[in-house]
């Protein structure tokens, strides 16, 4: 089992730029969460995708946008980058009452 | 809303030694989740431990152990004989258990690990 993977693992954009990031979830999961981690912060949920349509969603602005794949693989969308963008990118998959984390998308933005 | 606070940026332990990471979190739901997840400079997010508000029983896995506290809204984390390979970043992090579903983790900031042979 590979787990959950995530991709690119690393990117670097300009401000303004669009960015898109990978994820797909560990064999068996079907709800796929994205997290952002600044720089010596803990991971801040952005939302959540459950069968194809977002389920939960974090106090991100509408710049911050998703997709679920037929087989729950997602993406992970941002426009408009901003300096402040520049963090760590979690993608998380779940079945039951536990989440199993990928090692993230560092991105930075200059 | 949910906050979880660990109020320790950093801590030291020697290998052999026991350490104790602590975390608090406020809610005002009777039934939820709480987790340690440990954080090596891989990045990776891993599992540490599991506790589930309605047990009364402590969480234990090995050499990790929690103390939960649910009238303190406390719960940390003993890590015992500790290894090298224990260092990295530990966060606590809550769920509420309503609804199906998993539902959003909501961590704390995270404790740095240092561990000296």
């Amino acid at each position: 089992d590979a787990g959950v993977t995530q991709s690119p693992t690393h990117l670097i954009k300009t401000r303004g730029q669009q960015v898109t990031l990978r994820c797909s979830p560990k064999s068996g999961h079907d709800t796929v969460s994205w997290y952002q981690q600044a720089l010596g912060q803990g991971p801040q949920f952005i939302f959540q995708y459950y069968e194809e349509e977002e389920r939960q969603r974090g106090n991100f602005p509408d710049r911050f946008s998703g997709h679920q794949f037929p087989n729950y693989s997602s993406e992970l969308n941002v426009n408009a980058l901003l300096l402040g963008d520049s963090a760590l990118y979690l993608c998380a998959s779940s079945f039951e009452q536990e989440a199993f984390f990928g090692q993230g998308t560092r991105l930075t933005v200059v | 809303a949910q906050t979880v606070t660990q109020s320790q940026p950093e801590m030291s332990v020697q290998e052999a030694e026991t350490v104790t990471l602590s975390c608090t979190y406020d809610t005002s739901e009777s039934d939820y989740y709480l987790f340690w997840y440990k954080q090596p400079p891989s990045r990776q997010m891993i599992l540490v431990i599991r506790q589930e508000a309605y047990k009364q029983q402590n969480a234990t896995e090995n050499r990790f152990s929690v103390n939960f506290q649910k009238a303190a809204k406390s719960f940390s984390l003993k890590i015992s004989d500790s290894q090298l390979g224990d260092a990295a970043m530990y966060f606590c992090a809550y769920k509420t258990s309503e609804n199906t579903g998993f539902q959003k983790l909501v961590f704390g900031t995270g404790t740095r690990l240092l561990v000296s042979p």
